[in-house]
């Protein structure tokens, strides 16, 4: 089993859906990443999270350190949200899961 | 925010040469460095750690031998994949950690891609 669960591993979103991306994780961690991956390649870092809430522009990360589960969430979704959307969690250096891939439709 | 450069950002190689990447961290001084790999349609896979002024620590199953990693100032490691084979093409990243806030927060570069025909 893997320490870092994604789900789901691929999504389809018509422009202004309301989405989520779920990360569950095994292992116990100093931080939670939600990073963006563009189809070049680049990373972006979204949000590091040790606790509750983090709201930045139309995303929102929230984890639940006890249930080990964190959710990104993308309002108002739009076309250049469509990205690879990667779950990290920190213990010094950084455990991935495989991702999730968001297509946002016009 | 900080930024973590790489350069290149693509590279085209024989099989058997040796090909170097580099990171660097362009507004802050960074002790430690990580470098990472992706297959296709794979999740980032953590190589090694980058120490300044010492050695880097590997991940298990990455020869230390063929990846050479060597930290040598505070904004600058670097990754030597030495004699090269098409199965090494891949997407190699690194990262740096920085303060930010009461964070440690990584940053990434943004990526080179390595093709070995």
């Amino acid at each position: 089993k893997n320490e870092v669960e994604q789900s789901p591993q691929n999504l389809t979103a018509q422009e202004g859906e309301f989405i989520t991306i779920n990360c569950s994780y095994s292992v116990g961690i100093s931080a939670l990443h939600w990073l963006q991956q563009h189809p070049g390649g680049g990373i972006v870092s979204l949000f590091m999270l040790s606790s509750g809430k983090k709201k930045h522009g139309r995303l929102i990360a929230t984890i639940n350190i006890q249930e080990k589960h964190s959710s990104l969430h993308i309002t108002a979704s739009h076309p250049r949200d469509s990205a690879v959307y990667i779950c990290a969690v920190s213990q010094g250096n950084l455990i991935f899961g495989k991702g999730t891939k968001l297509s946002v439709k016009p | 925010g900080a930024v973590v450069s790489q350069h290149p950002s693509w590279v085209i190689c024989k099989s058997g040469t040796s090909v170097k990447i580099e990171c660097r961290s362009l507004d802050f001084q960074a002790t430690t460095m990580f470098w990472y790999r992706q297959f296709p349609k794979q999740s980032l896979m953590l190589m090694a750690t980058s120490n300044e002024g010492s050695k880097a620590t590997y991940e298990q199953g990455v020869e230390k031998d063929k990846f050479l990693i060597n930290h040598a100032s505070l904004t600058l490691s670097t990754l030597t994949v030495t004699s090269a084979h098409p199965e090494d093409s891949s997407f190699y990243i690194c990262s740096a950690p920085s303060w930010t806030e009461n964070y440690n927060e990584q940053f990434f570069g943004p990526g080179t891609r390595l093709t070995v025909l």
